[in-house]
């Protein structure tokens, strides 16, 4: 059974710029939740979507967006990036969110320079 | 908000010795107390969990214990190996309308050959 997949998994953007990233979860697996990891403040919720709804969300700012499609797999999108954007961005699948396993993929490491 | 604390922020064992990492929850609520393994350049790997309804849980050399009235839970290693050296998680969730994980600050573990 394939794991989570996170696409692209490294990228460097320019400050001001808006950036899209991609995450495909395991197969039946309707719960995707979004983390930011940095040195200084660890692994943050960002968001989580539950067939392609939104049903809970982190202290971020409006400028982080996230979806869901039908087929589980889903995005989440950073606009006008800050230097402070920088930061490992991880992908959690699980069945059904809540108290279920949540397996994470490798992660995209966004660079904002 | 749920807070989870987690001690030591580093750890050094000899090879074939155990390791102990505990955590502390402050929300009564959470039910569920994942670990997870991260090395370096992957993702946070879960290697075991553990529901509010059971006191124990093992599986081969690791093992996690949670005590509900304290609110703390503890990651057990035993016989530690060089692969072992990883830096881990401790993360405390809950159900109904609060679908995340929220993460201790993480471990650096390293096993003395």
């Amino acid at each position: 059974k394939a794991g989570v997949t996170q696409t692209p998994r490294y990228l460097i953007k320019t400050r001001g710029q808006q950036v899209t990233l991609s995450c495909s979860p395991i197969s039946g697996h309707r719960s995707v939740s979004w983390y930011q990891q940095t040195p200084g403040q660890g692994l943050q919720f960002l968001f989580e979507y539950f067939s392609e709804t939104q049903r809970n969300k982190g202290n971020f700012p409006g400028r982080f967006s996230g979806r869901q499609f039908s087929n589980s797999r889903s995005e989440m999108n950073v606009s006008t990036l800050e230097l402070g954007d920088s930061a490992l961005y991880l992908c959690a699948s699980s069945q059904r969110g809540g108290n279920t396993e949540a397996f994470f993929g490798q992660g995209t490491r966004l660079t904002v320079v | 908000g749920e807070n989870v604390e987690q001690h030591p922020s580093t750890l050094s064992v000899q090879e074939g010795d155990s390791a102990v990492i505990k955590c502390t929850y402050s929300d009564s609520a959470s039910n569920y107390f994942p670990w997870y393994k991260q090395e370096l350049g992957k993702g946070p790997q879960l290697i075991i969990d553990i529901r509010s309804n059971v006191g124990e849980k093992k599986d081969q050399r690791i093992a996690v214990t949670l005590n509900k009235t304290a609110k703390h839970f503890s990651l057990h290693i035993t016989e530690t190996q060089p692969e072992d050296s990883a830096v881990y998680f401790c993360a405390a969730s809950m159900n109904f309308g609060n679908e995340k994980l929220t993460f201790g600050t993480g471990t650096r573990l390293t096993i003395i050959p």
